[in-house]
């Protein structure tokens, strides 16, 4: 079945650092991809998203590229903030399965002064 | 204009007992799905619910139910509660039924912990 597979936590980054957090998938036909983010005591956000193959989602400084010959839609950021500090999703959602959202188990990303 | 609230915030339960849950949708929202959180499997899907009806619905036992009113407000149920069932309950909202193209506005959640 569809599935979505991203790295284990917690990471731990001092600010301005280079973050990339890797995401991959298993999926019937052309699915969609997206990365949530988790505040603190607050609900998921769509951080951004991405329909197709070779397609960039970017929001806030966050980027990610859906890679269908590696199966792949990494997050990447050039230089995080304190801010940035959550629990960061991947997901997708595709209609083979009835637009139905799988969701990964989460990565914690703590950004230090 | 107020976000997806979800009643109540926190709930602690017995094994055996039955519990309701409560989402609000963002007004106009005619969608709502339903998710459990826990450490071990991240967000899992549960259910959605589109204009009342029941339109998907994931790998959970028949003790998780749930409905859809006409003002789109929906609650869920668990019957009969397991130690497993301890989690954080997330409630989604959308304009339409759930695609890539509807985004989803969460919750914050109901935290459940059953003793």
């Amino acid at each position: 079945g569809d599935s979505v597979t991203q790295m284990e936590g917690p990471v731990t980054l001092s600010e301005e650092a280079f973050l990339t957090i890797n995401c991959t998938y298993t999926a019937t036909g052309y699915p969609s991809l997206f990365w949530y983010v988790q505040y603190p005591g607050e609900g998921l956000q769509l951080l951004l998203k991405a329909t197709k193959a070779d397609d960039k989602g970017s929001n806030k400084g966050f980027e990610a590229t859906y890679r269908k010959e590696t199966t792949s839609f990494h997050l990447e950021k050039g230089s995080v903030q304190v801010s940035d500090s959550a629990v960061y999703f991947c997901a997708l959602s595709s209609p083979n399965t009835g637009n139905q959202f799988y969701f990964g188990t989460g990565t914690s990303l703590t950004v230090i002064p | 204009k107020a976000g997806v609230t979800q009643t109540p915030r926190y709930l602690i339960k017995t094994r055996g007992q039955q519990v309701t849950l409560s989402c609000s949708p963002i007004s106009g929202h005619r969608s709502v799905s339903w998710y459990q959180q826990t450490p071990g499997q991240g967000l899992q899907f549960l259910f959605e619910y589109f204009s009342e009806t029941q339109r998907n619905k994931g790998n959970f036992p028949g003790r998780f139910s749930g409905r859809q009113f006409s003002n789109s407000r929906s609650e869920m149920n668990v019957s009969t509660l397991e130690l497993g069932d301890s989690a954080l309950y997330l409630c989604a909202s959308s304009l339409g039924a759930v695609s890539s193209y509807n985004e989803q506005f969460f919750g914050p959640g109901t935290r459940l912990t059953v003793l």
